[in-house]
């Protein structure tokens, strides 16, 4: 099944302690990104990638890091987690950039104390 | 700066009832207009996608419609059903735009009473 696969679905941190949510495509997909969702705020990207070795900043990329060393995986890295990352994260692909349609993981509700 | 909104923000219907969602948005330089569905806690089902060549996409009971003229595209759902109750997003990709992001509006939360 294609699909985008995200890691861990939920998860309690505590402020300081880095950690990694991965993601995972199975559609040979060029182009990947991360968004955050919060309430009235709506989905905000946080960071892309057009390929692997190929990454950039989105809206609201602080706080966050991302690496590209494969085509399938794309995981997001909070270094240092604060309680305003708290959030639902999601991470998307698509075949490439511009012009067709998104996939989207089931998301990762993250909170920082 | 690409701005999206959804209106109304929340939408209740009696079950069988057609209803159309709307979105607008202030650049109309857009290279795709897509609908999402958005369960709650779940992730985004991509419903369906418009080129900005296009002026319509069907599938089932839903219709999506664009005019990039005005900015507007409209989601039509055809006699309702308690399982079609989620949040309605709409999302632009921009022309252009080296980030290839997608803008998305807040949505609209649909309940469909049975």
């Amino acid at each position: 099944e294609a699909q985008v696969t995200q890691n861990p679905r939920y998860l309690i941190t505590v402020t300081g302690k880095k950690l990694t949510v991965t993601c995972s495509q199975n559609m040979n997909h060029e182009y990947m990104s991360w968004y955050r969702q919060d309430p009235g705020l709506g989905l905000r990207q946080i960071y892309y990638s057009m390929n692997v070795e190929v990454t950039d900043k989105g809206d609201v990329p602080e706080g966050y890091k991302v690496s590209r060393k494969e085509k399938r995986n794309f995981p997001l890295i909070l270094e240092s987690p604060s309680p305003n990352q708290t959030s639902l994260y999601f991470c998307a692909s698509s075949l490439r950039p511009g012009g067709s349609g998104y996939t989207f993981g089931s998301g990762t509700r993250l909170t920082v104390v | 700066k690409q701005e999206v909104t959804q209106i109304p923000a929340a939408l209740s219907v009696p079950e069988g009832e057609n209803l159309v969602l709307n979105c607008s948005f202030t650049d109309s330089a857009i290279y795709n207009l897509q609908w999402f569905r958005q369960d709650p806690g779940k992730g985004l089902t991509s419903l369906l996608l418009i080129q900005s060549s296009q002026r319509e996409q069907t599938s089932g009971r839903l219709n999506a419609s664009l005019d990039k003229s005005s900015g507007r595209s409209t989601l039509y759902i055809a006699a309702s059903q308690p399982g079609d109750s989620a949040t309605y997003l709409c999302a632009v990709l921009n022309y252009g735009g080296a980030t290839n992001k997608l803008i998305f509006g807040t949505g609209t939360l649909l309940a469909v009473q049975p």
